[in-house]
């Protein structure tokens, strides 16, 4: 089955400086990349995502990228603000009946002012 | 108008007991979820639904029972509740296979039920 691996676990970083988390992904079939900011006490929300078919999407400060020889996906988040801190997940799926997300173990960034 | 809810957000039981979570979710969507999310963080699927069929039932006790009386609704039953199963369990929903192939990934979380068994 799928396996998601997740680097670093935490992150620090100043304020206004760019932060980089990092997927590994191990079925070459998935083919459905999404990121999830969980802040705490609430549930996960879909910041972005990302499809097979397309390398890299960009929304305002944040941007994935994905590497499908290699199977490794990224986040990027530039400027960063307080507000960013928050525990980010990475999964991974294959576009079928059901969507059985594989979550990576979550990286905690600490933006500080 | 939120769009996936959950009951209670708090439960506190003794070991033994057994418990129920409510889900709800107003999106019209044709899939439900089930997730466990441990002290680590760690999210981890355990059941999911489309349109009250169970399609995915990854290895969970069978002390754990997921009930749909319609697609909008996921309740999640569990017997003889044990320590272990102290988490965070969160429900989510997606559009499923209504929205056609690229259209139905994405999954919306509820805000969590945070479940400690004494």
């Amino acid at each position: 089955g799928e396996n998601v691996e997740q680097h670093p676990s935490t992150l620090s970083v100043q304020e206004g400086d760019s932060a980089v988390i990092k997927c590994t992904y191990s079925d070459s079939a998935s083919n459905y990349f999404p990121w999830y900011k969980q802040e705490l006490g609430k549930g996960p929300q879909l910041i972005i995502d990302i499809r097979s078919n397309v390398g890299e999407k960009k929304d305002q400060r944040i941007a994935v990228t994905l590497n499908k020889t290699a199977k490794h996906f990224s986040l990027h988040i530039t400027e960063t603000q307080p507000e960013d801190s928050a525990v980010y997940f990475c999964a991974a799926s294959i576009e079928n009946y059901g969507q059985n997300f594989v979550f990576g173990p979550g990286t905690r960034l600490s933006v500080l002012p | 108008d939120t769009a996936v809810s959950q009951t209670p957000k708090y439960l506190v039981t003794q070991m033994g007991n057994d418990k129920s979570i409510k889900c709800e979710q107003n999106l019209g969507h044709d899939t439900m979820y089930w997730y466990k999310q441990d002290s680590k963080k760690f999210l981890k699927i355990m059941f999911s639904y489309n349109n009250k069929e169970l399609i995915i039932n990854e290895t969970v006790p069978n002390r754990f029972s997921p009930k749909s009386p319609d697609k909008a609704h996921l309740n999640l039953h569990i017997n003889s509740l044990e320590l272990g199963d102290s988490a965070v369990y969160f429900c989510a929903s997606s559009q499923g296979l209504a929205g056609g192939p690229g259209a139905g990934e994405t999954q919306y979380f509820g805000p969590g039920t945070r479940l400690l068994v004494l």
